[in-house]
């Protein structure tokens, strides 16, 4: 079974640092782009970026570059997301998504996704 | 940020159809990129529910359907039960500076 499984809830504070964590199982995992995706509490799906972990090619949404770091270590078929200076605005459900691709190209969509990770930055 | 505008909600009785729209541009939907539906259940993840514009994946029940023309795409569900209420996202990609992979508003059904 093809499997997204994320680390657990984090609390932090405004300022600190936080890497959190996505791990791919029942398939090739540096064959496939990983995403991350962010639900604000109450609001709609926001693309934030994605990796290649077969070569760590990383691209950025315009609204996440500069904010948050991707990464990904294929050795233990892992993806990160990470910041380095939280703000009470990050707080949020944070998924990780496997990229599926069709054979025309035209078709590129998520399956599956992570259960989340819900990230809370308050002082 | 979303490009990708849906309606915020519909309603309908079991047993009903009711759609859901997904409105793009030239950059998305309408260069010829295929449309995405994904469900998401109360204080659960998004699951897949459509891709390609039309196909279903393995599990998904029949009467969920799409379709695309133009730069829209559409979700239909028909004879709808108590357990598709559900907020509903559709998503494609976008070759314009502002971002590559695109969600739709999220369109919250309600049954009635």
């Amino acid at each position: 079974e093809v499997q997204l499984v994320q680390s657990g809830a984090e609390v932090k504070k405004p300022g600190e640092s936080l890497k959190i964590s996505c791990k791919g199982s029942g398939y090739s995992f540096t064959s496939y782009w990983i995403g991350w995706v962010r639900q604000m509490p109450g609001k709609g799906l926001e693309w934030m970026g994605i990796i290649y972990p077969g070569d760590s090619d990383t691209r950025y949404s315009p609204s996440f570059q500069g904010q948050v770091t991707i990464s990904a270590d294929k050795s233990i078929s892992t993806a990160y997301l990470q910041w380095s200076s939280l703000k009470a605005s990050d707080t949020a459900m944070y998924y990780c998504v496997r990229r599926f691709r069709d054979l025309k190209g035209s078709g590129l969509w998520f399956d599956p996704w992570g259960q989340g990770t819900l990230v809370t930055v308050s002082s | 940020q979303s490009v990708l505008t849906q309606p915020p909600s519909v309603s309908g009785a079991p047993g009903q159809r009711v759609t859901i729209s997904c409105t793009g541009s030239s950059s998305n939907i309408g260069a010829g990129y295929d449309v995405h539906w994904y469900q998401q259940l109360p204080g659960t993840a998004p699951k897949l529910l459509i891709y390609g514009n039309s196909n279903r994946p393995s599990g998904v029940p029949d009467r969920f359907s799409g379709s695309k023309s133009g730069t829209s795409a559409s979700l239909a569900i028909t004879g709808l039960q108590a357990e598709d209420e559900a907020d509903y996202y559709c998503q494609s990609y976008d070759s314009s500076l502002s971002g590559l992979y695109v969600f739709g508003t999220g369109t919250k059904v309600t049954v009635l």
